[in-house]
C-alpha cells in the first residue's frame, strides 16, 4: 500500500512568515510529486509540481524534493492571511498515472 | 486553461436510487479519475480510467461503477445509493505522457444520500 504522510496541522504562521509544509513517502520508485492548495468546500488547486531532486520556486512558493530521504517540501514566503487553506501532497508512483494524496494539513496565517 | 466539468455542484438523493455523476473535460487528456473527500480520511480513488472504455478500480471501488464511452467523458455510477455514499465527489484528468502529468480538479459534487 503506497502512503503519503503530512502533518495533519493545524499549522499557524503569522502574516510575512514562512510556511514549512513537509511530506513524506513510501513508495520509492516515485517519480512525480505535486503540491495542492484546497479552500474550505472548494476542489484541490495545484500550485506546484516536482520531479527531480533540489528546489523549484515559483513566486513565493519553492518545492523541494529529495528522493533518497522520500521527502518533499512546500515553502510559502511572505505567508498571507488568503495562504490559509489545507495543503495536499500527491505522489505519481512508478509506471502508474494514479496520484496518492496525503490527508493535507491545515495552515492558518493569522493577519 | 484545462477545464474539467462536473454537472452538479450539489446532489440530494434517496436511498436506493441509482445516481448518476457525470464530468467532461476540455483538454483531450488520457487519463480520467474519480475520487471522493471525507474529513479526516482525505482523497481517495474510487476508480480511473486511462482510455476510451478502459477502466481500472481504484481503492474503494464498492458499490460504484463508471462508464467511459467518449475520451472527454467519464461518469460515476452509484448503483444503489445508500447513506455512506454521502461524501464530496471529485473528478480529475491528466495526461499520460510529456513533461506535465499533473491532475487537474472539476468543482466537485457534494452528494448527500437520505
Amino acid at each position: 500500500q503506497k502512503e503519503v504522510e503530512q502533518n495533519s496541522g493545524p499549522l499557524s504562521v503569522p502574516e510575512g512568515a514562512i510556511a514549512s509544509l513537509n511530506c513524506t513517502y513510501s513508495d520509492r520508485g516515485s517519480q512525480s510529486f505535486f503540491w495542492y492548495r484546497q479552500y474550505s468546500g472548494k476542489s484541490p488547486e495545484l500550485i506546484m509540481s516536482i520531479y527531480s531532486n533540489g528546489d523549484k520556486e515559483d513566486g513565493r512558493f519553492t518545492a523541494q524534493l529529495n528522493k533518497a530521504s522520500q521527502y518533499v517540501s512546500l515553502l510559502i514566503r511572505d505567508s498571507q492571511p488568503s495562504d490559509s487553506a489545507t495543503y495536499l501532497c500527491a505522489v505519481e508512483g512508478a509506471g502508474s498515472y494514479q496520484l496518492t494524496f496525503g490527508k493535507g494539513t491545515k495552515l492558518s496565517v493569522i493577519p | 486553461d484545462v477545464k474539467v466539468t462536473q454537472s452538479s455542484r450539489y446532489l440530494v438523493k434517496r436511498t436506493g436510487e441509482k445516481v448518476f455523476l457525470e464530468c467532461v473535460q476540455d483538454m483531450d487528456h488520457e487519463n480520467m479519475f474519480w475520487y471522493r473527500q471525507d474529513p479526516g480520511l482525505g482523497l481517495r480513488l474510487i476508480y480511473f480510467s486511462y482510455d476510451v472504455k478502459m477502466k481500472e478500480k481504484g481503492d474503494i471501488p464498492e458499490g460504484y461503477s463508471v462508464s467511459r464511452e467518449k475520451k472527454e467523458r467519464f461518469s460515476l455510477i452509484l448503483e444503489s445509493a445508500s447513506t455512506n455514499q454521502t461524501s464530496m465527489y471529485l473528478c480529475a484528468s491528466s495526461l499520460s505522457e510529456g513533461v506535465n502529468t499533473e491532475a487537474f480538479f472539476g468543482q466537485g459534487t457534494r452528494l448527500t444520500v437520505v
